[in-house]
């Protein structure tokens, strides 16, 4: 199942909102889709999984919609601490299968 | 904490062999099930290997099938990744995770490492 995010590359500033897309060539079993944000240094952090449910610590302006075989990440008010790659990845079939990322920048 | 650390990286010339390691803690490990992924130089992520909480249950990524074995040894909290018949395109950053389930088919990917480099080079 291959997962096709955009844009490539986000350039926000402090304040605005996001609404980034992960769209699968076959519908994503149980709407099996997780988020994640990756900053050079860090380990990848995962946002939402499950489509919509939030990972434990995750502020609420990260919210995840959608089904089948659309997906949309949506950050609110964005913050200087926001950036990085952000990557999808479906667990509802094997093998699991990741977006090749979105980078967000902070102008 | 989960704390996932890897090591065993480096060069290796083409048809050689390296063992990757991760060491787990912050968790019981043995209840999780547990997967190898990677990211070569300039592409996407790949999800390489994964293992169940027994180490009974193992997949494969087609690109790795008969050439990389997962393993894990649940008494000293490691998962391994042995990977043999190198070719120049599993150059890549390896990283392992923790899967949200004890089998490894059906689960997200919860927490993860930094991540060790292979470069495999004549």
């Amino acid at each position: 199942n291959v997962l096709t995010q955009s844009p490539g590359t986000l350039s926000v500033s402090p304040g605005e909102g996001a609404s980034l897309s992960c769209r699968a060539s076959q519908s994503v079993n149980s709407n099996y889709l997780a988020w994640y944000q990756h900053k050079p240094g860090q380990t990848p952090r995962l946002l939402v999984y499950g489509a919509s449910t939030r990972a434990t610590g995750v502020p609420d302006r990260f919210s995840g919609s959608g089904s089948g075989t659309d997906f949309t990440l949506t950050i609110t008010r964005l913050e200087p601490d926001d950036f990085g790659v952000f990557f999808c990845l479906q667990y509802g079939s094997s093998p699991k299968t990741f977006g090749q990322g979105t980078k967000v920048e902070i102008k | 904490e989960v704390l996932l650390v890897e090591s065993g990286g480096g060069w290796v010339q083409p048809g050689g062999s390296l063992t990757l390691s991760c060491e787990a803690s912050g968790f019981t490990f043995g209840h999780s099930a547990m997967h190898w992924v990677r990211r070569p130089p300039g592409k996407g992520l790949e999800w390489v290997a994964g293992i169940n909480w027994t180490g009974g249950n193992l997949g494969y990524g087609d690109s790795v099938k008969g050439r990389f074995t997962i393993s894990r040894d649940n008494a000293k909290n490691f998962l391994y990744l042995q990977i043999h018949s190198l070719r120049p395109e599993d150059t890549a950053f390896y990283y392992c995770a923790k899967d949200s389930t004890e089998g490894y088919v059906y689960g997200f990917l919860d927490h993860w490492g930094l991540g060790v480099p292979v470069t495999v080079s004549s």
